[in-house]
């Protein structure tokens, strides 16, 4: 079953606002992972954040991370329309060697 | 070569025939993994290989679907007599080590868009 689920499923933003989506998930984890996906395509890898860190930046991406609440969010500062895609969470399992799972994802739209 | 590659990126069948999806790992990438994504939906795991094994097959949706890998390098996806319902995107990612501690990050390849008339 899936472990991570997002939301808001979908997100309309004007560009320069920041957009804020969250992840939540429900066994512990070694690390968090967010990744990005144009057009129905492949994923391409965001950003990563253990479980002993609570905040995370990389450029315009800001991720934390409540492992008390088994949530996490990421946030994109001043949105422009090229960040219009798919987002989604996944999450590894503190159970030994198994998959990441995947959330379903929340579907941005940066208008211009 | 430099990323996940796949083979074809789009293929058109008809009800019932069999098709047969390719994927190229990054070289050296130990764990590979397929997945299945209808339009607008989330991912939908499949199969996962460490190695040329396939610890757990239970994600693959009927006994139409099947998938190896050889050499710890290049996988198929076989689905048999294609139903209508297997119509999406099926992507096929690889990574370094699965369930690393370090994050076991997955490359993904641009997908095969599987369309069954």
């Amino acid at each position: 079953s899936q472990q991570g689920e997002e939301d808001p499923q979908a997100l309309s933003i004007q560009e320069g606002e920041n957009a804020t989506m969250n992840c939540s998930y429900k066994t512990s984890i070694n690390n968090l992972q967010w990744y990005r996906q144009n057009s129905g395509r492949g994923l391409v890898h965001l950003i990563l954040i253990r479980s002993n860190e609570r905040e995370k930046h990389s450029g315009r991406l800001r991720v934390t991370l409540d492992t008390s609440k088994k949530s996490s969010s990421l946030l994109i500062t001043a949105s422009r329309a090229a960040d219009t895609a798919s987002y989604f969470c996944a999450s590894d399992r503190n159970s030994g060697n198994t998959p990441l799972v995947f959330g379903k994802g929340t579907r941005l739209s940066v208008i211009a | 070569g430099a990323g996940v590659s796949q083979s074809p990126s789009n293929k058109v069948t008809e009800k019932g025939k069999d098709v047969e999806l390719r994927c190229d790992p990054i070289s050296g990438h130990t764990a590979l993994y397929w997945y299945r994504q209808s339009l607008g939906q989330g991912l939908e795991f499949l199969i996962y290989f460490q190695g040329n094994s396939a610890p757990d097959k239970s994600g693959l949706p009927s006994d139409r679907f099947s998938a190896e890998r050889t050499g710890g390098s290049v996988s198929t996806l076989t689905i048999q007599r294609t139903q209508q319902e297997d119509s999406a995107v099926y992507l096929c990612a690889s990574s370094l080590e699965l369930g690393s501690l370090r994050g076991d990050t997955q490359y993904f390849g641009p997908g095969t868009r599987l369309t069954v008339l």
